[in-house]
C-alpha cells in the first residue's frame, strides 16, 4: 500500500481566513514533504519533514506553516495568503529521508483558492 | 542535480509503445533516473528509477544509455489511461529532492 491521503480535496479561502491542510500516511514512512504545483507548471518542493522535525525550508513565506504533529500526520497552516498562493498543494511521503533510491510517493494534492 | 531535457508532447496509439525519452547528458555517477507521471489534477506516480542498468516492472521499462546521458521510458502496451505529463528527474543520491523539469506531454489515441 502506498497510499498518501489529503483533505480537504479543495479548499476556497479569502485573504484575512486561515486554514489548514492535512497529509496522513499510514506506511511507517519517516520523511514527509510538502510540495505547490501551480497550473501548467511542475511540482516546486516547499518543506521536508525527517523524523518528525523540519529539516528543509526552501525559502517559503511565513504565511505558510507546515507542522508534522506525529509520524504518520503533515499540516500546512494557512494565513493570509494572497491570491497568487491559488495552487494544487501536494504531500508526499518517503521511507527514509534523503538517498536518491528512498521513493517518494504524492497523494492526490489540495486544489487552493484564494480570493 | 543535472538538468533534464524532454520533448514537451508525443502522441501514440492505444495498445502500441510509447517509447518517451528524456536527455540527461550532465548526470553524474552518484544521480539516478527517475520517471513519474502525473495524470490531470492527480498527483505525481511513481512509475520506475535507475541508476546504470535496464529496469522493468509492472509499468514500464527503463533504458539507460551506456554513457548514461539519455534515457527512454517505455510502456509497452500504451492505453487510454496512460494520457498524462510524463517527467524524467535526475536525483543525486543525498538529495530529498525532486526537481521536476517541464515533462512530456502523452496523449494516447484511440
Amino acid at each position: 500500500d502506498t497510499e498518501v491521503t489529503q483533505t480537504p480535496k479543495h479548499l476556497v479561502m479569502g485573504m484575512t481566513n486561515k486554514k489548514s491542510l492535512k497529509c496522513e500516511q499510514h506506511m511507517g514512512h519517516r520523511a514527509m514533504y510538502w510540495y505547490k504545483q501551480k497550473a501548467k507548471k511542475p511540482p516546486e518542493l516547499m518543506f521536508v519533514y525527517s523524523y518528525e522535525k523540519l529539516s528543509i525550508n526552501e525559502s517559503v513565506p511565513s504565511r505558510f506553516s507546515p507542522e508534522c504533529p506525529n509520524s504518520s500526520l503533515l499540516n500546512l497552516h494557512l494565513h493570509a495568503l494572497q491570491p497568487e498562493d491559488s495552487a494544487l498543494y501536494l504531500c508526499a511521503s518517503s521511507r527514509l529521508p534523503g538517498g536518491a533510491t528512498d521513493t517518494q510517493y504524492f497523494g492526490p494534492g489540495t486544489r487552493l483558492t484564494v480570493l | 542535480d543535472a538538468k533534464t531535457t524532454q520533448p514537451p508532447s508525443m502522441d501514440c496509439a492505444e495498445g502500441r509503445a510509447a517509447n518517451l525519452p528524456c536527455n540527461h547528458s550532465t548526470i553524474s555517477g552518484n544521480e539516478y533516473v527517475y520517471w513519474y507521471r502525473q495524470i490531470h489534477s492527480q498527483g505525481p506516480q511513481y512509475i520506475i528509477h535507475g541508476l546504470k542498468n535496464n529496469e522493468t516492472n509492472e509499468m514500464a521499462s527503463l533504458i539507460i544509455t551506456e554513457d548514461r546521458k539519455s534515457s527512454t521510458l517505455i510502456l509497452p502496451h500504451a492505453t487510454l489511461r496512460d494520457t498524462a505529463v510524463y517527467y524524467c528527474i535526475v536525483r543525486v543520491d543525498s538529495s530529498y529532492k525532486l526537481i521536476f523539469g517541464s515533462g512530456t506531454r502523452l496523449l494516447v489515441r484511440p
